[in-house]
């Protein structure tokens, strides 16, 4: 069956720590996304990346870093720079780069606190 | 800059009673609309997608929206609720020459046996 899987569903993280979710895809979808959701705030777009080896900057980018070395996946690094990473996060990709009229597949998400 | 507005937080219906959530946006453009479900600690899954070729859009599990422009809307209805529908939906919306979505703040549908 073709998706998204991350990894792990539940992550937890000391201060100072940086921590990597990771995002795999198996749909040979071009363009790969990172969200953050917050409850009552919907989704904000961390980074996304069209193509491999390259990624732009979503809106909320401060403290995050990511990597595209395989079309397949798109692993998201929380630094400790990122004061409140305490969130749901959701990896997604479409098929095509510059094609809006293309949906969005999501993974089920994981759920990082800080202890 | 794009935008989507959905008006409600939390919406509460009784079983077997018309759903109506509502989602309006802001765009220079003819953009295009998503509706997505997302069931507790799950992603997002496509309900229905507005991309200008009917302005009825139907999608799954009874749900379907319609797009009025000059009223920059993209209500989500069903006619009769069913427990299975409580869960988070959001509106999203995307530009021509764009990639990105733009996510509303989502609306927690609540149905009452």
């Amino acid at each position: 069956d073709g998706g998204i899987t991350q990894s792990p569903k539940y992550l937890f993280r000391k201060e100072g720590q940086n921590v990597t979710l990771s995002c795999e895809q198996n749909l040979n979808h071009d363009a790969m996304y990172w969200y953050r959701q917050d409850p009552g705030q919907g989704l904000r777009l961390i980074y996304y990346s069209q193509i491999v080896n390259d990624f732009q900057k979503g809106d909320i980018a401060e403290g995050y870093s990511v990597s595209r070395e395989k079309k397949e996946s798109f692993p998201l690094t929380v630094t400790s720079a990122q004061k409140n990473p305490t969130a749901f996060y959701l990896c997604a990709s479409s098929i095509q780069r510059q094609s809006p009229s293309q949906p969005q597949h999501f993974g089920d998400g994981t759920r990082l606190s800080i202890l | 800059a794009q935008s989507v507005t959905q008006l409600g937080s939390h919406v509460s219906v009784s079983e077997g009673a018309l759903v109506l959530l509502r989602c309006n946006y802001s765009s220079s453009v003819p953009p295009y609309l998503f509706w997505y479900v997302q069931y507790p600690n799950q992603g997002l899954q496509l309900l229905l997608k507005y991309t200008s070729a009917a302005t009825l859009v139907k999608g799954i599990n009874g749900f379907e929206a319609e797009f009025k422009k000059s009223e920059t809307s993209f209500h989500l209805t069903k006619p009769s609720a069913h427990m299975s529908d409580a869960a988070e939906y959001f509106c999203a919306v995307s530009e021509e020459g764009g990639n990105k979505l733009v996510f509303g703040a989502g609306t927690i549908l609540r149905v009452k046996s």
